[in-house]
Parts: C-alpha cells; structure tokens; sequence
C-alpha cells in the first residue's frame, strides 16, 4: 500500500461549482499536512498548509481527520484557473525534519 | 517570499556521462531537498542536502549515483552520474521555509538517450 494515496481523477468540474476530493495516509504519526498545485510542465507550488481544526483560505478549504487517516480539499466557485493537479503532501517520518511524500496527484479540470 | 532557480533547465545527455545541476536560492534556508519527478508521476525525494555535511539520502538512491553538495544555506549540486536513459526524469531542488511549507525550482529536464 502507497503511504499517500490520491484519486487521481480527473474531477471535470464546470466553471462555479465546488469540487471536493482527498487524499489518504498510513502512518498514523505523520505530523504535518499540506495540499500543493502543480500546473502542466511546471514545478509544484505549496496551495495551503493543513492544520488539524481545518483551515480555509478564500475558495480553498482544507481538513484533516485523523481518526480515518485522511486530509481534504474542496474548493468553491471554481475558476477555469483552478484547472491543475493537487498533491497531497504527507510528512510521515518524525525524526529530524521528517520525509515528505507526496501523492500522484488529482487531475482537476475546470470546463467553461 | 524566497526564490530557487535551477541550471540548466533542461539537457540530453549520453549514457554514461555525468550531469550536474545547480540550485541557488536567494535567501538563506536551513533546508534543501532534491527530488524526481517521472512522467506522469509524482515527486520522489532523492535526498535532503545538508550543509557541510553529507546529504541524507533516501532508500533506493545512493551517494555515488548522486553525490550531492552543499557547501552554504544558499546553494547546492545534485550530480547525476553515469547515467543510463532510467535516468530521464526532472530533477527538482527545494528550501523549506520552515513549518515544513517548501518551495521548488523550476526543475531540470533530463534526457538520456
């Protein structure tokens, strides 16, 4: 079994609606959460942190529930721009700075 | 907020030559990561770079793959060596803010033909 698992999609989402995915973890201890968006050919870019009572930024809500070992995000109102692959960014390790992996990412178009 | 750029942005290599690719970011950072990234796939930590002294690597990469440097807080080489087309992937540098929130360079496209 993956450490970090996503659905990969894709989530085709019309243009204002709200889409909502998540991405599952196996290590319980894993301390620290976050939800990054890659665009096509380009490097990832940290979208939000996740903290445990759920954070909200603008359209963008994140939550983390660990009894079931799984984070969040639902974004509202969807723009064309949200178009992009979310990672699920998992650090699973507690020693020193931790290791970071990452999901495969779900697929999300925006259609007008 | 901080900025990491990367040399070179892309090459195509022959099998058994070495490359190595540079990250510079322009602000200090306690930490630097390298990762790969394979088509369609997502990131895999190669190592974390630490400063003045050997890298941490992670299970399944080795040192003398890809020796890694990072002689300040600012900057450091992932050499990818005698290299083989399994090598082709993108290769992407990383600082922590702190918090554990990272930032990426623009990665290195790498080609072994």
């Amino acid at each position: 079994r993956k450490e970090v698992e996503q659905d990969p999609g894709p989530f085709n989402v019309p243009e204002g609606a709200t889409v909502a995915f998540n991405c599952t973890y196996s290590n319980s201890a894993s301390q620290s959460f976050f939800w990054y968006r890659q665009d096509c050919r380009k490097e990832p870019k940290l979208l939000m942190s996740v903290y445990s009572s759920g954070n909200e930024d603008g359209r963008f809500t994140a939550q983390l529930n660990r009894a079931s070992q799984y984070i969040s995000l639902l974004i509202r109102d969807s723009k064309l721009s949200d178009s992009a692959t979310y990672l699920c960014v998992v650090n699973t390790r507690t020693d020193s700075w931790g290791k970071f992996q990452f999901g495969a990412g779900t697929q999300v178009v925006v259609t007008p | 907020s901080a900025v990491i750029s990367q040399k070179p942005s892309r090459d195509i290599c022959q099998r058994g030559t070495s490359l190595t690719i540079q990250c510079q970011v322009d602000s200090q950072v306690t930490m630097m990561f390298w990762y790969r990234q394979q088509p369609g796939q997502s990131l895999t930590l190669i190592a974390t770079a630490n400063q003045g002294s050997e890298a941490t690597y992670e299970s399944g990469f080795v040192i003398d793959k890809f020796p890694i440097s990072r002689p300040n807080l600012t900057f450091s080489t992932l050499t990818v060596s005698n290299m083989s087309p399994e090598d082709s992937s993108i290769y992407l540098c990383s600082g922590d803010r702190g918090r554990g929130e990272q930032f990426f360079g623009p990665g290195t496209r790498l080609t072994v033909l």
